[in-house]
């Protein structure tokens, strides 16, 4: 099976300008989180759908930023305008729904955005 | 508030040594805990998790300790490979929720 899939890898924009991140989750997991990469705060939970619905978007930093999922095979993450402190790696992934389990989520890998 | 804490941001250790990496939290509430490995420019990948009715868990080379009482846990790696060289994250899990709450990450040397 294909793993969480995420494009761009790398994405090099100005200050101002919209920035659209994609992803697609493995097939049959029904919950989605995008994740934020920084030196300063690691790893941080921006937010999060069940069964495309979001669920908690309190990590979302500012009305700048905003994630849809129209499907279960696919979810944006969109920054406008996009500003340098949102530089960053932004991660994907994905798990089956809660119950018994560790909770293991599978990552995708990242997509390296740059705001000059 | 970070409810996770990974206060060494780095560690160096030598081939065949043991490496231990430290992680603190502040709920109560977590109910599993996990590490999970990172190599640069790839995705973080699961490493070993842990209950929190359990206070050790072994897989292979790598054992996760776990004290309630203290709030804390431990990623013992015995013994220490080159290959081991990443970062790794400690994560925790909410009894109510599903999202896993991270750490900043320890950033582990092993030297040959």
């Amino acid at each position: 099976d294909a793993g969480v899939i995420q494009s761009p890898r790398h994405e090099v924009t100005e200050m101002g300008q919209e920035v659209t991140l994609r992803c697609k989750p493995i097939s049959g997991h029904d919950y989605l989180f995008w994740y934020r990469q920084t030196m300063m705060r690691g790893l941080e939970l921006l937010i999060y759908f069940n069964n495309n619905v979001p669920i908690d978007d309190s990590g979302m930093p500012e009305d700048r930023f905003s994630a849809k999922m129209p499907n279960a095979s696919f979810s944006t993450l969109k920054i406008q305008p996009s500003e340098p402190r949102d530089s960053a790696v932004y991660f994907c992934a994905s798990r089956r729904g809660t119950g018994a389990g560790t909770g293991e989520l599978f990552f995708g890998e990242g997509s390296r955005l740059t705001v000059l | 508030d970070q409810q996770v804490k990974q206060n060494s941001p780095s560690l160096s250790v030598q081939e065949g040594r043991i490496s231990i990496l430290n992680c603190d939290y502040t709920n109560s509430m977590f109910d599993y805990f996990l590490w999970y490995k990172k190599y640069p420019a790839e995705g973080p990948t699961f490493l070993i998790s842990i209950s929190s009715i359990k206070d050790k868990n072994e897989d292979g080379r790598f054992t996760v300790f776990l004290n309630k009482s203290a709030k804390h846990l431990s990623l013992h790696i015995v013994p220490s490979q080159p290959g081991d060289s990443a970062v790794y994250f400690c994560a925790a899990r909410h009894q109510a929720g599903t999202a896993l709450i991270f750490g900043k990450g320890t950033t582990l040397s092993v030297s040959s």
